[in-house]
């Protein structure tokens, strides 16, 4: 059982380039989301998706865009990447949206140049 | 305005000392708190959650409303509980939006 599993784990950038990073479960979650992890600033959710086509603005949304085209993945692209963008990016999974734990992946470590 | 704070970035203390690690929170309802913990090298998981009530490898915390905290709290350090402690409030609406406090480094010396 992989849990939460993301694509890739390291990347370097350069200024302007686009990427997409890619988060597959396998726990039949209806609940995925997209948080970016800053020094002294914990984890801040960007993107947030409650089912399979539906996508939703979190508290740092600009300069990047999500799709849920299918329930076990949760896509979340750069278009043009900015060296403030460079982080520590974790997807996680949740069964239900309120009172229950949230399945982490392992992390993208992004550096923009 | 919802929000989490953990005032301190760094917590040391020796094997066996108590531990606290605060939190407090800005919510208007009825929260739901978290304490999230990323080990060296390992994924952020899940410690425990306020409406489970319950022990996880010796660390309790309980929901003080009055006070609008949510301490992780355990009695004798363990070297193993070295690590990154994070508070977490779901943000409400049935999303499972999680609000993150900054963070606390737990390093427990021998």
């Amino acid at each position: 059982n992989a849990g939460v599993t993301q694509t890739p784990k390291f990347r370097v950038l350069k200024t302007g380039q686009s990427m997409t990073l890619l988060c597959a479960q396998d726990m039949n979650h209806e609940y995925m989301y997209w948080y970016r992890q800053d020094p002294g600033m914990g984890l801040r959710l960007i993107h947030y998706s409650v089912g399979e086509g539906t996508t939703a603005k979190g508290e740092v949304p600009d300069g990047y865009n999500v799709s849920r085209l299918k329930k076990q993945n949760f896509l979340l692209g750069l278009e043009s990447a900015a060296p403030s963008q460079t982080s520590v990016y974790f997807c996680a999974s949740s069964y239900t949206g309120s009172g229950t734990e949230a399945f982490f992946g392992q992390g993208t470590r992004l550096t923009v140049v | 305005a919802q929000r989490v704070t953990q005032p301190e970035k760094l917590l040391s203390v020796f094997k066996g000392a108590p531990v606290e690690l605060k939190c407090n929170y800005s919510y208007s309802g009825s929260p739901e708190l978290f304490w999230y913990v990323q080990y060296s090298r390992q994924r952020l998981q899940l410690l425990l959650r306020h409406i489970s009530r319950e022990s996880i490898k010796g660390f309790t915390a309980d929901l003080n409303k009055g006070e609008t905290s949510f301490h992780l709290k355990k009695p004798f350090a363990q070297e193993e509980d070295s690590a990154m402690y994070y508070c977490a409030l779901s943000g409400g609406g049935n999303t499972g939006k999680l609000i993150f406090g900054q963070g606390t480094t737990l390093q427990v010396k021998p």
